[in-house]
């Protein structure tokens, strides 16, 4: 089947902490990756997406690259800030029937 | 735009008790969807549609109907809730084929007691 499986929180850094949050996945065919973002009493966000193996999203710093061989979509920033303390989505799509699959999604906190 | 609105924000209801949960979008997406978000779960897709007269299932559809009868509009309804109903329900919409461009609208968060 098809599935994200994503690190599991919270996570609490002080600012200008590097970051990673894992992912990996499963899928019967040939997925593209995303990572959401979603901040306290909002809706998710696209934060960047990766359509084909090797490929590199990147967005507000923020970075991941598809990685095949390992089938990870790891999220990294080099130095986080206040600001980016929400929770954080993987998620894949095989584009059959509009469906997304995601992780169970990584808490953030970024402390001064 | 707008982009994608619910309404209401936050429901508390009686088990059995119906009612629809309301899903707008104002950006011509001819796909809408359906979430709910559980604590260590993620988003399960409940429904989804294609376009205006088309709806289907997604993953978690039981207790749940859809409708889709302009672009613009997407209700969920609970015919009879349930305390395992209780959870965050997100409506999102993305042009057709890019599926990937979904808007997520803010959430309503329903309590069944």
């Amino acid at each position: 089947g098809n599935s994200v499986t994503q690190m599991e929180g919270p996570v609490t850094l002080s600012e200008e902490a590097f970051l990673t949050i894992n992912c990996t996945y499963t899928a019967t065919g040939y997925p593209s990756l995303f990572w959401y973002v979603q901040y306290p009493g909002e809706g998710l966000q696209l934060l960047l997406k990766a359509t084909k193996a090797d490929d590199k999203g990147s967005n507000k710093g923020f970075e991941a690259t598809y990685r095949k061989e390992t089938t990870s979509f790891h999220l990294e920033k080099g130095s986080v800030q206040v600001s980016d303390s929400a929770v954080y989505f993987c998620a894949l799509t095989l584009y059959t029937g509009n469906q997304f699959y995601f992780g169970t999604g990584t808490s953030l906190t970024v402390i001064p | 735009n707008a982009g994608v609105t619910q309404t209401p924000k936050f429901q508390v209801l009686k088990t059995g008790q119906s009612m629809t949960l309301q899903c707008a979008q104002d950006m011509n997406h001819e796909y809408m969807s359906w979430y709910r978000q559980d604590p260590g779960m993620g988003l399960r897709l409940i429904h989804y549609s294609v376009g205006a007269g088309i709806t289907d299932q997604g993953e978690v559809p039981n207790g749940y109907n859809v409708s889709r009868s302009t672009t613009e509009d997407f209700p969920l309804r609970l015919l009879s809730a349930a305390p395992s109903q209780t959870s965050v329900y997100f409506c999102a919409s993305n042009p057709s084929g890019r599926v990937y461009e979904q808007y997520f609208g803010p959430g309503t968060r329903l309590t069944v007691t």
